[in-house]
């Protein structure tokens, strides 16, 4: 399978401060995505991003597919912020849709 | 959006007891179901892809005996931990393939067994 490394593994930062994580996998891939994990365990989609880049709110993500690396940025960030940042690939040929997980970036913001 | 319903959130069991935990597809069908586990401060670990109708995929090292999955209709998939040990207490989560691009979570089930 496809393989996710994701850096950096922990991420402290103060709020309003801005932060990029990076998500490097090891073959072409058909679909790229970020999730969120809160506190509670809850996972939300962040993007859906197999290339160029996408904006929502303080996010935005470029994924490079060529160069085989996606990058999430967070600006100004917020305490509501925190959590646990996935990124999960998608396998060129896949039809089951299995995703690939990276170890994800722990995120916590401070007031 | 679709959104996929998983009970219990939490369930503590003894050991040698089973646990059943259920998810379902509130406004979609859900061909498709991925379970996985997660220990803490560790990612999400596949441990089987459940298609309705059909048996459930189980990926290497899964024990197909200690972890039943059925998906037996196209809005409910179960996973039932058999015979739960200690070593099984996890948060277990399942998904659903909304659509290309569209995966949505269950918000998870923290089992502790003691």
């Amino acid at each position: 399978g496809i393989q996710v490394e994701q850096s950096p593994p922990d991420l402290i930062l103060q709020e309003g401060a801005n932060s990029t994580l990076r998500c490097n996998f090891s073959d072409s891939v058909n679909n790229l995505q970020w999730f969120h994990q809160n506190p509670w365990g809850q996972l939300i989609n962040l993007f859906y991003i197999p290339s160029g880049t996408k904006q929502n709110g303080r996010l935005s993500a470029t994924t490079v597919a060529t160069e085989r690396y996606s990058l999430l940025y967070i600006s100004s960030s917020q305490t509501t912020d925190s959590g646990v940042y996935f990124c999960a690939a998608l396998a060129m040929g896949s039809t089951l849709g299995r995703l690939y997980f990276g170890r994800g970036t722990q995120l916590t913001v401070w007031p | 959006g679709a959104v996929v319903s998983q009970h219990p959130s939490w369930v503590i069991c003894k050991s040698g007891t089973s646990v059943k935990i259920e998810c379902r597809s509130l406004d979609f069908q859900a061909t498709t179901m991925f379970w996985y586990r997660q220990f803490p401060k560790q990612s999400l670990m596949l441990m089987a892809t459940s298609n309705e109708g059909s048996k459930a995929t189980y990926e290497q090292g899964v024990e197909k005996d200690k972890f039943l999955i059925n998906h037996a209709s196209l809005t409910l998939s179960t996973l039932t931990v058999t015979s739960a040990h200690p070593e099984d207490s996890s948060f277990y989560i399942c998904s659903a393939r909304v659509r290309p691009g569209g995966y949505t979570f269950g918000s998870g089930t923290r089992l502790t067994v003691v």
